[in-house]
């Protein structure tokens, strides 16, 4: 059964810092995995995919990378701002054949500070 | 830009009670989702569905549960008689093909009483 795990569960740093947060899963037989943003009694707002056969994404201030034979992605966030404060999930998608499911971390709760 | 709508946005009900939870998917996709997340814990898998048929359910997703594509536009999810454990945020997603971005809605909040 596939596990997914992220580290830390919470974060804070000051506004402009870069960070790294990290998630890892126990399966590496991954069909994709995707970055999400939650906010606060919000739904789940699609950040990144990574198909298994990439090594990372990007989007803006954004880079996701993946290491399907370790299990492991780390989510980048560059010159971060206090908007981008909210939960951040990781969610590796197994494919059944003919649909993919996703399996979640519990997420990293970021704060950027002022 | 396209975006996944769910309605309602918080269905309190009681115990024993059926629920039906909706959702109108991005029109161009084709596989479709119900997960949901208990307050304070992770995102759950429910259901995917394609091709109006069930594709894969979780050990959740047992005879209480059902969904169906009443239309070309509605994706529904019924709690035929819903228990106090079944109170949380109930997310659909949709996906245009199997293994790209999934997209989810804000959710519907049930609470069981």
């Amino acid at each position: 059964k596939q596990e997914v795990t992220q580290i830390p569960a919470a974060l804070s740093v000051p506004e402009g810092e870069n960070l790294v947060l990290n998630c890892s899963f126990t399966d590496s037989a991954i069909y994709n995995l995707q970055w999400f943003r939650q906010d606060p009694g919000k739904g789940l707002t699609s950040l990144l995919l990574i198909q298994s056969s990439q090594r990372e994404q990007t989007s803006g201030r954004l880079n996701a990378s993946l290491d399907k034979s370790s299990g492991r992605s780390t989510l980048y966030i560059a010159a971060s701002q206090p908007g981008d404060s909210a939960t951040y999930l990781c969610a590796v998608g197994l494919n059944t054949g003919t649909a993919s499911k996703l399996t979640f971390g519990t997420g990293t709760r970021l704060q950027v500070t002022l | 830009e396209p975006e996944v709508t769910q309605t309602p946005s918080h269905q309190v009900t009681q115990m024993g009670q059926e629920v039906i939870l909706r959702c109108v998917p991005i029109s161009n996709h084709l596989y479709f989702y119900w997960y949901r997340q208990i307050l304070g814990q992770k995102v759950e898998f429910l259901v995917s569905f394609y091709n109006n048929e069930i594709s894969e359910k979780s050990e959740i997703f047992d005879d209480q549960f059902s969904v169906e594509r009443p239309d070309g536009s509605n994706f529904t999810l019924k709690i035929r008689s819903t228990k106090l454990e079944d109170s949380a945020m109930y997310f659909c997603a949709s996906s245009e093909l199997s293994g790209l971005s999934q997209f989810f809605g804000p959710g519907t909040r049930l609470t069981v009483l």
